[in-house]
């Protein structure tokens, strides 16, 4: 089945303790896409990748990592939760920029 | 960031009407334009890329229309049915800058039976 997965569902953690929240898809898609949704906020975007090796700033990268070593995965790194990264996040792809995106099921962190 | 505004904020109907919805970018260097519906409790679903000026696309009882040199796409959907409730979010990629992708804040559909 084609899908976008991503690891953990929930997570409850403490400022300062590095997490990473990982994204797998199985559709060999070039462009993935980080976002966090918070109310009032809509989605905004944290990070994306073109393709391999390649990646670039979205509208709210401040406090994240991403790396894409292989065209599958991008997961997404915070070295240092703050409370303010409290969110509900979604990772996303798709073939090329002109393809809509398939979304995963999402990750809620709550960062105390 | 280039804003994306959609309105209205929310919307309710009944049963079987039609309605629909407004989502304003900014006209110049246009890339691309993205509808997606969200439920509830679920990760938002693609309903249609668009990326040509006058482009229209349709999928069942939900159709969409592009306006690039205005700056506008709208969002139709005809006989609503309760499970047409959602969000509807639209999104804008812009030729600067290509892979950022920049979401309105939905527009929020109920429908009663």
């Amino acid at each position: 089945e084609a899908q976008v997965t991503q690891n953990p569902r929930y997570l409850i953690t403490v400022t300062g303790k590095k997490l990473t929240v990982t994204c797998s898809q199985n559709m060999n898609h070039e462009y993935m896409s980080w976002y966090r949704q918070d109310p009032g906020l809509g989605l905004r975007q944290i990070y994306y990748s073109m393709n391999v090796e390649v990646t670039d700033k979205g509208d709210v990268p401040e406090g994240y990592k991403v790396s894409r070593k292989e065209k599958r995965n991008f997961p997404l790194i915070l070295e240092s939760p703050s409370p303010n990264q409290t969110s509900l996040y979604f990772c996303a792809s798709s073939l090329s920029l002109w393809q809509p995106q398939h979304f995963g099921d999402g990750t809620r962190l709550s960062i105390l | 960031i280039l804003n994306v505004e959609q309105s209205p904020q929310s919307l309710h109907v009944q049963e079987g009407d039609s309605t629909n919805f407004t989502c304003s970018f900014p006209s110049s260097n246009f890339y691309a334009l993205h509808w997606y519906r969200w439920e509830t409790a679920k990760s938002p679903e693609a309903l249609f890329v668009m990326t040509l000026n006058g482009d229209e696309k349709k999928k069942g009882r939900i159709s969409a229309t592009l306006n690039t040199k205005e700056g506008y796409s709208y969002l139709y959907i005809k006989g609503s049915q309760p499970e047409d409730s959602a969000t509807y979010l639209c999104a804008h990629r812009h030729g600067g800058s290509q892979g950022n992708l920049i979401f309105g804040k939905g527009t929020k559909l109920s429908v009663k039976p």
